[in-house]
This record gives C-alpha cells, sequence and structure tokens, in this order.
C-alpha cells in the first residue's frame, strides 16, 4: 500500500534550526512536496523535489533521496511565526498527491 | 503564484440544509480540480477528483450523492453539502492543478459548522 511517514510532533527554539524527516512508500514517484499549514488555514506550498538532492529556498531547503525513499525539510534561523504543521506528500504514479499526516512543530523562545 | 479562492470561508447551516461551497482558479484554468476535507489535528483527506466537463472521481467511502461535485468550467468547480448533518462539520479545502503545473494550488478553505 501507499504510505507517508513524518514524526507528529517536534519542538525547536526559536534561531535554531530544525529537520524534520518524511519517508514514504507509493505506486511510482513524480515528485514529492512539503506543505506548510498554520492553524485554521490552508496549506500553502514550500517545496517540490523529484530529483536526488538538496533544494534550498531561503531559510528553508528540502532534500530528497529517492532510492531511501527519504526527505527533510530544513528549516533554519526559526521564527516564531514558523509555528505550524508541515505536510510531507507524495506524487504517485497517477499524479495523486498522497499526504502526510503532518508534523506540529512549536518554537519556543 | 497562481490564485485560488474559496467561497464562502465559513458558512454555518441548519441540519437537514444542504450549502454550496464554490472554488475558483482566478488566474489560470485549472482542468483539475480536488476537494479535501480536514478533521482538527489531522491531515488532509481527499474526497474527490474532478475534471473540467466530466464527471468527479471519488475517494472510496464519500458518498456521492451527499457530495455533489460540479466542474463547469475550466475556473469553477462546486461542492454541495446535501441534507447536512452535525457530523459533517469540516474544514473543506479545494485545490487546482494547471495543465502544466503539478503542484496543486489550494483554496483558502471553508468552515462548515452543521448545527
Amino acid at each position: 500500500g501507499q504510505n507517508i511517514d513524518q514524526p507528529t510532533e517536534m519542538t525547536a527554539t526559536e534561531g535554531a534550526i530544525v529537520q524534520i524527516n518524511c519517508t514514504y512508500q507509493t505506486s511510482g514517484f513524480n515528485g514529492l512536496f512539503w506543505y506548510q499549514q498554520h492553524a485554521g488555514e490552508a496549506p500553502t506550498f514550500l517545496s517540490y523535489n523529484v530529483l536526488d538532492g538538496l533544494e534550498e529556498k531561503g531559510r528553508f531547503s528540502s532534500f530528497l533521496s529517492r532510492s531511501k525513499g527519504y526527505s527533510y525539510l530544513l528549516l533554519k534561523e526559526l521564527q516564531m511565526k514558523d509555528s505550524a504543521s508541515y505536510l510531507c506528500a507524495c506524487m504517485d504514479s497517477n499524479y495523486q498527491l498522497i499526504w502526510g499526516a503532518g508534523t506540529k512543530l512549536i518554537i519556543k523562545p | 503564484g497562481a490564485v485560488v479562492s474559496q467561497h464562502p470561508s465559513r458558512v454555518i447551516c441548519k441540519s437537514g440544509t444542504s450549502v454550496k461551497i464554490e472554488c475558483r482558479s482566478l488566474d489560470f484554468q485549472a482542468t483539475t480540480m480536488f476537494w479535501y476535507r480536514q478533521f482538527p489535528k489531522k491531515s488532509l483527506m481527499l474526497m474527490a477528483t474532478s475534471n473540467e466537463g466530466s464527471k468527479a472521481t471519488y475517494e472510496q467511502g464519500v458518498e456521492k450523492d451527499k457530495f455533489l461535485i460540479n466542474h463547469a468550467s475550466l475556473t469553477l468547480s462546486t461542492l454541495t453539502v446535501t441534507s447536512a448533518h452535525p457530523e459533517d462539520s469540516s474544514f473543506y479545502i479545494c485545490s487546482a492543478r494547471g495543465n502544466r503545473d503539478y503542484e496543486q494550488y489550494f483554496g483558502p478553505g471553508t468552515r462548515l459548522t452543521v448545527t
């Protein structure tokens, strides 16, 4: 079956770095997405990886290893506004998104 | 990025009534639109996928006669919750995808409360 795993909750300190991991098993693979979702709001796009390697975009970076079925989202210089849920999603062979349950990130001062 | 609007953002209705939620792609043509439901502290649950001009494809366990989806144009899809019950109360989110882009652009969501 198809499965996306990511930690339920993580806590980090303002100004620090945090890495959110995601492992996946899907029927085919057409890329992996990371979305940020604040409470009561819709998800917003952060990154898309389809090739192995690291994609850097400002304070956020996303890494993919297709052979390992593994990705991570790296957040640097954490700010209080980064407190949110981070959703990992894979696009399968039918170009359908398979969603993880999300990781709630709590930032402490 | 592309913009998707959703209306209404919040709606409260009485049990037994029907509610229509609109999803519009404002600056691109959405060949495919997706309807999601999200319970508190849970991930997105795909309800159905709709392609313009054809019938929606519903996920297993989603009642197509209860959740009516119409994708009449390349910029508009509607979800109608018929004979709503309190257990239908949820956050409903639509997303849209164009021809050239694999990314899904999300609407802001609709909070439905059935009393």
